[in-house]
């Protein structure tokens, strides 16, 4: 089984619809991200959390939330998504300190 | 800011020559390195990471890249490609608490 693992792997909506996309994971890591890929942009972070009781805004987190449910599950949330977040998002975690990041699969995203 | 800047969107080479993928930062205190490889549909997968403990790093399926701190570099190399060397590569420098990625470069292998 994947250490990290996003659900789900693809979903197209409307505009204005909520999304939700879940990530968990079993790697026993207290650092959980949320990014988004776009081409020629790389990643860009959302939002992070350092514990259950911690969640900080990234690069770009405006039209996004996030819940920080237990260690091990971190969701995203788009209230009320817009085609230009229209995207590949991936979940990550890493250990304390400056470890390398672990990532899920991806998401793609599509907001019609 | 922390930053990293890849130079050269797409790099094409033959099997068998050297890859070099060329990336920049700007960070104001030592940072911490990383490349990563993308392969598709899949996440980032780590190659190499550099910490301060030597200047040349040694990763996964023959990789390497050197820190070098005049030039503000952490270029990525590998003496002879391969077929499965196909992917996108991301740089990415950590300080504090997050981490920056590069634009990434998408390495195409040639037969």
């Amino acid at each position: 089984d994947a250490d990290v693992t996003q659900t789900p792997r693809n979903r197209i909506t409307k505009t204005g619809k909520r999304i939700m996309l879940e990530c968990s994971q079993t790697k026993g890591h207290d650092r959980m991200y949320w990014y988004r890929q776009d081409p020629g942009l790389g990643l860009r972070l959302i939002y992070y959390s350092f514990d259950v009781k911690d969640i900080n805004k990234g690069e770009i987190s405006d039209g996004y939330s996030v819940s920080r449910q237990a260690q091990a599950k971190f969701s995203l949330s788009l209230e009320s998504a817009i085609p230009n977040q229209t995207a590949l998002y991936f979940c990550a975690t890493s250990g304390q300190g400056y470890q390398p990041q672990h990532f899920g699969d991806g998401t793609r995203l599509s907001i019609l | 800011a922390q930053s990293v800047t890849q130079l050269g969107s797409h790099v094409s080479v033959s099997e068998g020559a050297l890859v070099l993928l060329r990336c920049n930062y700007s960070s104001s205190v030592p940072p911490y390195l990383f490349w990563y490889v993308q392969y598709p549909n899949q996440g980032l997968q780590l190659l190499l990471k550099y910490t301060s403990a030597a200047t040349l790093v040694k990763g996964i399926n023959g990789f390497e890249a050197e820190f070098k701190k005049s030039e503000t570099s952490f270029h990525l190399t590998k003496p002879s490609a391969h077929m499965s060397d196909a992917a996108e590569y991301f740089c990415a420098v950590s300080q504090y608490s997050d981490m920056r990625f590069g634009a990434g470069t998408r390495l195409t292998v040639k037969p």
